[in-house]
């Protein structure tokens, strides 16, 4: 099974700053048929389910912020959150879907705070 | 607007069956694809299974915790999907939640979860 690995596991950021979160597969994620990278990412608020961000790895869901963005291939990805606002308090998390038969792994986690 | 309420939740005990329901609304179900995932308490998220449309076919698939133990059914006359869970340990502890799944493999609209608790 593909392992999906995230760092840090927290991070506390000032209102307007930066966030960065990387995620990290033990195998590749990219499609060479297609090029595209089977990766997605999710946000998960106190007390709510998940809800998708990103997916093929820099995709944005209809919706969201464009202050949130997926970077990176292969193995190794990042999502940005360009200026942290309070509403993004969050877990989030890293997803593969690469595998086939389907065996869909997340990330652990990481909890993103107000500093 | 898109609705998934799961129902079914509650105590068991370890080696007990509990079947959970996921009533959905708010978009063509025959035509979606629908996936459980859950999330123990203070945890992180593990897919457990998916279920095709019926138009699309092919095998159901599960995470290979669950795999034999838990299985994953339809109704779409009544907009329905199942999880039907036998042979309960305590890691199975968890909210469990109800999703449409693309057919790539993201979870793109969720339920509010329903919580399972396997203990004696």
């Amino acid at each position: 099974d593909i392992v999906m690995t995230q760092s840090p596991d927290s991070l506390a950021v000032s209102l307007g700053e930066r966030a960065t979160i990387n995620c990290k597969s033990s195998q590749s994620v990219l499609y060479s048929s297609n090029n595209k990278s089977y990766l997605a990412w999710y946000q998960q608020k106190p007390g709510q389910p998940p809800k998708v961000l990103i997916y093929w790895a820099s995709t944005r869901e209809s919706g969201v912020p464009d202050r949130f963005s997926g970077s990176g291939s292969g193995t190794d990805f990042t999502l940005t959150i360009s200026s942290l606002q309070a509403e993004d308090v969050a877990v989030y998390y890293c997803q593969q879907y690469y595998s086939t038969p389907p065996i869909f792994t997340f990330g652990p986690g990481t909890k993103v705070d107000i500093k | 607007e898109v609705q998934l309420v799961e129902s079914g939740g509650g105590l068991v005990k370890p080696g007990g069956s509990l079947r959970l329901s996921c009533a959905a609304s708010g978009f063509t179900f025959s035509n979606a694809w629908m996936s459980w995932v859950r999330q123990a308490p203070g945890k992180g998220l593990e897919w457990i299974g998916r279920i095709k449309s019926k138009s699309d076919g092919g095998p159901t698939d599960y995470a290979a915790p669950v795999k034999g133990r838990f299985t994953i059914s339809r109704d779409d006359s009544n907009n329905t999907v199942y999880m039907q869970m036998n042979s309960l340990k305590s890691e199975d502890t968890a909210v469990y939640y109800c999703t449409t799944v693309r057919w790539f493999g993201t979870f793109d609209h969720w339920g509010q979860g329903t919580l399972v608790t396997v203990s004696s």
